[in-house]
């Protein structure tokens, strides 16, 4: 459950929606997590799935999971300039105990 | 504030030097975390603590490093004889439940 994969940058303009994907390895992770980090600041737990959810919905975050390709999304609609951060995806490890997170996807939000 | 509080906020030390960091998790959160986060990067795990027990550590805690939590509720993180390579942004986490970590603002250490 080491290697988990984003993409680097993604631009959007304001108003839009912002698709952040993330691909992981350990199947075994029983959650699946977006932080948001701004600049100079410590991460902010957004949003969380279970492994046995396909999808969760929390005002503006959809966060979508597909189990089979270890694949998992977060959409942010109507994206606002102070969505503007990089977005980490983690799992957890298979005792629970560990965090890993991706190398993060730097949104930047066009006025 | 109820949030994890880490101190100091930056540290600029000579190559060489001890430093010392300080995480006050959430009162009543019983495991506490420490990662490293260096520029570009995802955090790296560097340890766990379930109350007072140290019941993870990751091979990127070279014997340079120690971390207590000696009463089961502040933590801090040593670093001897410190390197360039150590400059990064350390992050101390928090959590009640397995579910939700809870990360402070992180202290800043800069090597020189």
């Amino acid at each position: 459950g080491e290697d988990v994969e984003q993409s680097l940058f993604l631009s959007v303009r304001e108003g839009d929606s912002s698709v952040i994907n993330c691909t992981y390895t350990d199947s075994s992770s029983t959650y699946l997590y977006w932080y948001k980090q701004e600049p100079g600041a410590g991460l902010q737990l957004l949003t969380y799935i279970f492994s046995n959810m396909d999808m969760k919905q929390d005002q503006r975050l959809t966060v979508l999971l597909n189990k089979k390709d270890k694949h998992l999304s977060l959409r942010i609609a109507d994206t606002q300039t102070g969505d503007s951060a990089i977005y980490f995806c983690a799992e957890t490890s298979g005792t629970g105990n560990q965090f890993y997170f991706g190398t993060g996807t730097s949104l930047t939000v066009i006025p | 504030d109820t949030g994890v509080s880490q101190d100091p906020r930056h540290k600029i030390t000579k190559r060489g030097q001890n430093v010392t960091f300080r995480c006050d998790p959430i009162s009543e959160h019983n495991r506490l975390y420490w990662y490293r986060q260096t520029l570009g990067q995802g955090p790296e795990f560097l340890t766990y603590f379930q109350n007072e027990a140290q019941l993870e550590k990751s091979r990127l805690l070279s014997d340079r490093f120690s971390a207590e939590r000696p009463k089961g509720s502040f933590s801090t993180l040593e670093i001897q004889r410190t390197e360039q390579g150590d400059s990064a942004m350390y992050l101390c986490a928090s959590s009640e439940l397995r579910v939700e970590a809870f990360f402070g603002q992180g202290t800043r250490l800069t090597v020189v």
